[in-house]
């Protein structure tokens, strides 16, 4: 799996937009880019994910560039609920499904 | 519909002890995994059950063990507990085996001293 890197930490403004970025520069081309945030004393929550195409759901949407090797996830209007950390990750569909968590970027977002 | 549940919420146990974990996977999810998270770190993937099977495990020792039920429930066991056991224990329950769209549930906090 292609290694990722976030930056440890990153400040937003409430109300203003979050670009988180990520570094997969060994990324090959069967390997999706996925984005978990974690909020304190929760589980991991699902934001999105993506191949070659940007994506934007309710959440969020993600960038990829055009070679694949780096994407930036956007949060359009960052709120004080978005303070969490935020994980990219690498992954080629095999026969199952593991995450590969790394250290992430943790977001904190100000009034 | 209902998320994924854990149980305990939080334990202690003794160092040398054995430890039983639950979770309850979210409605028509036939797949779950589960992950240690040290303080600190992110999630460490233990092992992966579909349709009552071990599907994948990871790094760790045969005595973290598992059991997936035929209602897709599913239990993390632990024997001989170590203080480095010490961490947030999270299951995940998915659609299939090949989802990477994993839904978490709220952890297990388990002390071992």
């Amino acid at each position: 799996d292609a290694k990722t890197t976030q930056p440890p930490s990153m400040d937003c403004a409430e109300g203003r937009a979050a670009n988180l970025p990520c570094n997969h520069s060994t990324i090959s081309g069967n390997e999706y880019v996925y984005w978990y945030r974690q909020i304190h004393s929760q589980g991991p929550q699902y934001i999105i994910h993506g191949l070659k195409n940007n994506e934007t759901n309710e959440m969020a949407s993600l960038i990829i560039t055009e070679d694949r090797k780096s994407s930036t996830l956007i949060l359009p209007h960052a709120t004080l609920r978005d303070t969490a950390v935020y994980y990219c990750i690498v992954r080629v569909v095999t026969g199952y499904s593991t995450l590969t968590f790394g250290k992430g970027t943790m977001l904190l977002v100000s009034p | 519909e209902t998320g994924v549940t854990q149980s305990p919420t939080h334990l202690i146990k003794t160092r040398g002890q054995q430890v039983t974990l639950r979770c309850s996977s979210q409605s028509g999810h036939n797949t779950v995994s589960w992950y240690q998270q040290a303080l600190g770190q992110g999630p460490q993937f233990i092992f992966q059950y579909y349709r009552e099977e071990e599907n994948g495990r990871g790094n760790f020792p045969p005595r973290f063990s598992g059991l997936q039920f035929p209602n897709y429930s599913s239990e993390l066991n632990v024997n001989a507990l170590e203080l480095d056991d010490s961490a947030l224990y999270l299951c995940a329950s998915s659609l299939d085996r090949y989802s990477y769209e994993q839904y978490f549930g709220p952890g297990t906090r388990l002390t071992v001293t």
